[in-house]
């Protein structure tokens, strides 16, 4: 029944490493995003895509790669893993509809770099 | 160049009472605001959400206020419960030229707590 889901959901792993997280959709939706969110709280949009644009924050080092199986899915794999990368990293899928777009989140991945 | 300002910080409300969480947005593109509910251990959870063309929006207990010539717009929880302790983002998102939703962008976040 989940809607977004997210795996895994807790995440430990060395510096220098290169991990995935996966991020399924059942809603059909057709465009997902992935977000992250510090040890503050402050959330920040890293990618939104859908079948016609990737759209990346500037901000984001190329070390993020999202990649998309298909249309239910958004994979987020990031390479030579940092300790500034430790967050929450949430994906969120939505759906263009009489001009709303209501963004649903999934559970997170807490990912902590030693 | 934060594009979403949110206050308070933090807010304690009596049991019962109002609770008020205020943004102000900078980027006239913006056409759709949403506040997001998120406890702790959770991902955030759509609360409510409006579109500029209207001032006020209310679903149960939640309204929204938007004044879109003061590019601000705000929260009201009104009868606060326990229950309603979490934290609070306000958020803006702009329609892509081909006709896309992009990405939210979200203030800091508003920690509430209820007091029983």
């Amino acid at each position: 029944d989940t809607a977004v889901s997210q795996t895994p959901k807790y995440l430990v792993t060395q510096m220098g490493n290169d991990k995935s997280i996966k991020c399924e959709q059942n809603l059909g939706h057709d465009t997902m995003y992935w977000y992250k969110q510090d040890s503050k709280k402050f959330l920040k949009i890293m990618f939104s895509y859908n079948n016609k644009e990737l759209i990346i924050n500037e901000t984001v080092p190329n070390r993020f790669s999202p990649k998309s199986p298909d249309k239910a899915h958004l994979n987020l794999h990031i390479n030579s893993l940092e300790l500034g990368d430790s967050a929450v990293y949430f994906c969120a899928s939505s759906q263009m509809f009489q001009g709303r777009s209501e963004q649903y989140f999934g559970p997170g991945t807490r990912l902590t770099v030693t | 160049q934060q594009q979403v300002k949110q206050s308070p910080q933090s807010l304690i409300v009596q049991k019962g009472g109002i609770s008020i969480i205020n943004c102000a947005y900078e980027n006239t593109a913006f056409d759709y605001f949403p506040w997001y509910q998120q406890f702790p251990g959770k991902g955030p959870a759509l609360l409510i959400a409006i579109r500029p063309d209207v001032s006020e929006k209310k679903e149960g207990r939640f309204t929204i206020s938007f004044n879109k010539s003061a590019k601000q717009f705000s929260l009201h929880i009104m009868d606060s419960q326990p229950g309603d302790s979490a934290t609070y983002f306000c958020a803006a998102s702009m329609t892509l030229t081909g006709g896309g939703a992009d990405g939210l962008t979200f203030g800091k976040g508003t920690h509430l707590i209820i007091q029983p």
